[in-house]
């Protein structure tokens, strides 16, 4: 059974320009994470979702960031524009309501120059 | 609001030797208690957890913790570490529910011969 789908696992891009991060969750999970992690803030919660509908954005840092979820096995990480401060490994992670483990993706590493 | 503290940024033990890394919580109910490691360039993976019951808990790839309340600890152990085990551990704790984790700043393992 394929785990967590992150997509891409690099990106690399330029000050300036739309970011877009996906995310696949395990089929049948109802919940929907992202964290980013940095060398100086470790692992953050930046959002998360329940059957598709957010329920805390309040970690997300800045208008600049938005996370959308229009069905039940994909999500979307955006950050328009990108600044330099945005590098970070972000990750999406699933869970199923009932067990408490949460899987997650490799990782997104996000380079902004 | 929860906390997770990991006091040791940076441990190194010498391959066969024990190894103990500890994880202090801040949560004023009984919290759910997981330890994640992370290998360069990898996601995280479940370890082990903590949600009730006996205090010592078993995990994966020989590794074992501790629930102490008294302490407000959760400290992770293995009694012979091998050169695989080297990577980042991560405390992670949360109330009960699909809350998010709030993680810990995470302790990197160096293993020497």
């Amino acid at each position: 059974d394929a785990g967590v789908i992150q997509s891409p696992r690099h990106e690399v891009t330029e000050m300036g320009q739309e970011v877009t991060l996906r995310c696949k969750p395990i089929s049948g999970h109802d919940y929907l994470f992202w964290y980013r992690q940095t060398m100086m803030r470790g692992l953050e919660l930046l959002i998360y979702f329940n059957n598709n509908v957010p329920i805390d954005d309040s970690g997300m840092p800045e208008d600049r960031f938005s996370a959308k979820m229009p069905n039940a096995s994909f999500s979307t990480l955006k950050i328009q524009p990108s600044e330099p401060r945005d590098s970070a490994v972000y990750f999406c992670a699933s869970s199923l309501l009932g067990y408490n483990e949460q899987f997650f993706g490799p990782g997104t590493r996000l380079t902004v120059l | 609001a929860q906390s997770v503290t990991q006091p040791d940024i940076h441990i190194t033990v010498s391959e066969g030797a024990s190894l103990e890394l500890r994880c202090n919580y801040s949560y004023g109910a009984t919290p759910y208690l997981f330890w994640y490691v992370q290998s360069p360039g990898q996601g995280l993976q479940l370890l082990l957890k903590y949600f009730s019951g006996d205090t010592l808990v078993q995990g994966i790839k020989g590794f074992e913790a501790e629930f102490k309340r008294s302490q407000s600890s959760f400290n992770l152990r293995k009694p012979s570490v091998h050169w695989s085990d080297a990577a980042e551990y991560f405390c992670a704790v949360r109330n009960s529910g699909n809350t998010p984790l709030v993680f810990g700043k995470g302790t990197r393992l160096s293993v020497i011969a």
